[in-house]
């Protein structure tokens, strides 16, 4: 089945600074990746997602980046703000096993002011 | 609008007793999945439904019965459970199954606690 890695598992920055969270995957059939943040005492939001024709996707200060040759994507969040504090977590998904995504192990991002 | 409800937020229930999850989306979508999260970690698949019917099982308990009465509305009724379920329960909706690149909206799920 497939397999999900997420790193780093904790991420400290400065407000204003870049925040870069990375996943793996290992089934080449994987063709769909989304990223949630999950907020304290609430459920996952999606936030940005992408699929396997595509490299990369922007939406606004949030972007996620795409290699299916060597089976990793990356979110990429510019310009911090102390509401980005969170847990994100990645996933990816199949025709072959639809309805199952496999989720990352999540990344908890604290932003300082 | 892409919501998700759940009621209710909060669960306490001891081991011999009975008690029911709703969730409700007014999308129009036809697959609905329900999520088990322990703290700090991802969430975990418990039942998926497409159509009305279960689709997906993942080999969960029998003291969890899930149940979609219409497309709208998806039910899981708990009954002798046990403290090592306590857990935040998820439910999400999605368009459908086709293709696997759904995108799932999650509902903000319900803190249960057995005692």
């Amino acid at each position: 089945g497939e397999n999900v890695e997420q790193h780093p598992s904790t991420l400290s920055v400065q407000e204003g600074d870049s925040a870069v969270i990375k996943c793996t995957y290992s089934d080449s059939a994987s063709n769909y990746f989304p990223w949630y943040k999950q907020e304290l005492g609430k459920g996952p939001q999606l936030i940005i997602d992408i699929r396997s024709n595509v490299g990369e996707k922007k939406d606004q200060r949030i972007a996620v980046t795409l290699n299916k040759t060597a089976k990793h994507f990356s979110l990429h969040i510019t310009e911090t703000q102390p509401e980005d504090s969170a847990v994100y977590f990645c996933a990816a998904s199949s025709a072959t096993n639809a309805g199952k995504s496999t989720f990352g192990d999540g990344t908890t991002l604290t932003v300082k002011p | 609008d892409t919501e998700v409800t759940q009621t209710p937020k909060h669960l306490v229930m001891g081991m011999t007793n009975k008690k029911s999850l709703k969730c409700e989306q007014h999308m129009g979508h036809r697959a609905m999945y329900w999520y088990k999260q322990k703290a700090k970690k991802p969430p975990e698949l418990m039942f998926v439904y497409s159509y009305e019917k279960l689709s997906i099982n993942e080999s969960v308990p029998s003291r969890f019965s899930p149940e979609c009465p219409n497309s709208s509305l998806l039910n899981l009724h708990l009954h002798a459970l046990q403290p090592e379920d306590s857990a935040l329960y998820l439910c999400a909706s999605s368009q459908n199954l086709a293709g696997g690149t759904d995108t799932q909206y999650f509902g903000p799920g319900t803190r249960l606690t057995v005692l």
